[in-house]
């Protein structure tokens, strides 16, 4: 079945530190391939996407690619901000509509 | 513009008692629905979706239940509340607009259930 494996927060970094969140992806077909971020007490809203291999996702100084050969969708930031403290989620949508999600990653960026 | 609307943001149960939450999408039609439950220190587990009206597909058995009374109306309920079912509850929408753009799922601002 289709699945999303994500790294174990949470993860603690200094504000202007570089962020990786490591996801990988085993699935039917041909997905497309989300980050949704969770702030606090909020929702979950769309971060960025790729819909085909080597498609490369960006917003808000965060990026991702969709690296078919490795199955994986890694979220970069080359400095984060204090402000980007959020529960983070890989998910994958299949030909069959249903959004599949990682367990979510607590990213805490302190001053 | 599409807007979701899900209420009420908090809800304080005691075990045992009824549970309804709506939720409700603007400004498309026939969209497929979806409850998703965040319980603490997990991910986002996929409970129910409805591609149309009367249509319910259950993903987890539980003690839960949905109902697509309109097309743009989907239902969360119990009958009888379990400490179990406290979590943060999602629902989300989305369409064939949506997908060819590769947007994936709206999402609602979340009901957070405590059940006591």
């Amino acid at each position: 079945g289709n699945s999303v494996t994500q790294m174990e927060g949470p993860v603690t970094l200094s504000e202007e530190a570089f962020l990786t969140i490591n996801c990988t992806y085993t699935a039917t077909g041909y997905p497309s391939l989300f980050w949704y971020v969770q702030y606090p007490g909020e929702g979950l809203q769309l971060l960025l996407k790729a819909t085909k291999a080597d498609d490369k996702g960006s917003n808000k100084g965060f990026e991702a690619t969709y690296r078919k050969e490795t199955t994986s969708f890694h979220l970069e930031k080359g400095s984060v901000q204090v402000s980007d403290s959020a529960v983070y989620f890989c998910a994958l949508i299949t030909g069959f509509q249903k959004l599949v999600f990682g367990t979510g990653t607590r990213l805490l960026v302190s001053p | 513009s599409q807007t979701i609307h899900q209420w009420p943001a908090t809800l304080v149960q005691p075990v045992g008692s009824p549970l309804s939450l709506e939720c409700t999408v603007e400004g498309t039609s026939n969209p497929n629905l979806y409850w998703y439950r965040q319980a603490a220190g997990r991910g986002l587990q996929l409970l129910f979706y409805s591609v149309g009206i009367g249509q319910i597909s259950s993903e987890v058995p539980q003690n839960l239940s949905a109902s697509r009374p309109q097309d743009r109306q989907f239902i969360l309920s119990s009958k009888k509340l379990l400490l179990s079912d406290s979590g943060f509850y999602l629902c989300a929408w989305t369409d064939s607009p949506s997908r060819d753009r590769g947007f994936g799922y709206t999402f609602g601002s979340g009901t957070r259930l405590t059940v006591v």
